[in-house]
This record gives C-alpha cells, sequence and structure tokens, in this order.
C-alpha cells in the first residue's frame, strides 16, 4: 500500500525566510500533486508533477519532483504571511487512487 | 459561478440519524469523489465515480452509500451516524481520473452528538 510522509508536520517561520517542506512516497507513482488548504477552506491545487526530474514554480513556491527518490519538496523563498496555511501533497500511479500526505501545518510570524 | 459546490455548509445531528450530503459541479468534469478529513486534517478518500458509475469503494461502513444520479451529481447518504462520523467531508471532481488534478467543494463540517 502506498504511504506519503510529510515532514515537518508543523513549522513556524519568519518573514522573509527560506525553507523547503519534504514529501516521501513508498511505491512507483507517476503524478504527484501539492495542494493549499486555508483553515476552515477548501483544497486548491498547487502543482501538477509528472515526470522525473519535474520542476513547477509559482511566485514564491517551487515545487520539484524526483521519481527515483520517491521525494517531492515544496520550496518556499522570502516567506510572507499570506503563506500560511496547510500544504499537502498528493500522490498517485495509473487509474489508483491518490493517497494524501499528513499535510505540512505552515505559520509565517511577521 | 461555483465549480464544485456542497451542501449544506455544517451539519449537526444526533446520534442515530440518517442525514445526507449534495455536491453538484458545473466543470463538466466526468469524475467525482468524496474524501473525509477527519481531526487532525487527515484526508482520506470514500468513493470515486466515473460517469455515474462507482469505481473506488474504500474500506467504509455500508452505513455511507453515494449515489450519482448524473455525472454533474454525487450525493452521500448516511445512515445511523455514530460519534466517529463527526468530520469534515469534501466532495471534489476531476476531468478524468488520472492526471487532471482534483477540484473541492467547501466542505460539509459534519457533528454528530
Amino acid at each position: 500500500e502506498l504511504k506519503v510522509e510529510q515532514n515537518p508536520l508543523f513549522l513556524s517561520m519568519q518573514e522573509g525566510k527560506n525553507y523547503t517542506i519534504y514529501c516521501n512516497y513508498s511505491t512507483t507513482s507517476d503524478r504527484l500533486y501539492w495542494y493549499r488548504q486555508d483553515p476552515g477552506k477548501s483544497l486548491e491545487s498547487l502543482f501538477v508533477l509528472l515526470s522525473n526530474g519535474a520542476v513547477k514554480q509559482e511566485g514564491r513556491l517551487m515545487a520539484s519532483l524526483d521519481t527515483k527518490a520517491r521525494l517531492s519538496t515544496l520550496h518556499i523563498t522570502a516567506a510572507v504571511h499570506d503563506l500560511s496555511a496547510t500544504y499537502f501533497c498528493a500522490v498517485g500511479f495509473g487509474n489508483e487512487k491518490l493517497t494524501f500526505g499528513t499535510g505540512t501545518r505552515l505559520t509565517i510570524i511577521p | 459561478d461555483t465549480a464544485v459546490s456542497q451542501t449544506p455548509k455544517y451539519l449537526v445531528t444526533q446520534m442515530g440519524n440518517d442525514k445526507s450530503i449534495k455536491c453538484e459541479q458545473n466543470l463538466g468534469h466526468d469524475t467525482m469523489y468524496w474524501y473525509k478529513q477527519d481531526s487532525k486534517k487527515f484526508l482520506k478518500i470514500m468513493f470515486s465515480y466515473n460517469n455515474k458509475e462507482l469505481i473506488i469503494n474504500e474500506t467504509v461502513p455500508n452505513r455511507f452509500s453515494p449515489k450519482s444520479p448524473d455525472k454533474a451529481h454525487l450525493n452521500l447518504h448516511i445512515n445511523s451516524l455514530e460519534l466517529g462520523d463527526s468530520a469534515v467531508y469534501f466532495c471534489a471532481s476531476s476531468q478524468d481520473s488520472g492526471v487532471s488534478p482534483l477540484h473541492f467543494g467547501n466542505g460539509t463540517r459534519l457533528t454528530v452528538t
């Protein structure tokens, strides 16, 4: 069974700093997603990564995928307060269901 | 012009009752899902339908019954509610059951007392 682990689970960081969230998964995958969830809100799709070495960037967020290491990273550059949210990775293979990671609750402190 | 809409947003009910949550998507997607998010924010798929046909049915108590009258709607009916059913239930849709990302509804917070 596919297992998806994220770390850290909680992250408190100062504005202006850089940090990385890690997503490890246990078996072969052909797609990986990053989602954002604000408190009490829905999940919003951020990135879809489909191949080894894929890198996607949007604003201060950059996601990458290493399928050989079964690892994706979400890098935050020069954090700002409105990036505070819970970030989830989700992994799938073929027509199998998506498996979500545990989520990383990110708090940006002024 | 909400893409995936769920009703109700909040649902408070007593143990033993039966309740339904409705979901509609206007994106023209073929696949719809129900996910459960527990108090620790862990998300787990419950059901998936593709064009009105059930394709994923996870290990969910048979008190939970999804119904898809057409590909734009996927409702969730829950019989004999239990305390452990308290959670946020998210409906989602995707263009296909493969690569396209999921579009989530705003969730229904179910509280069973």
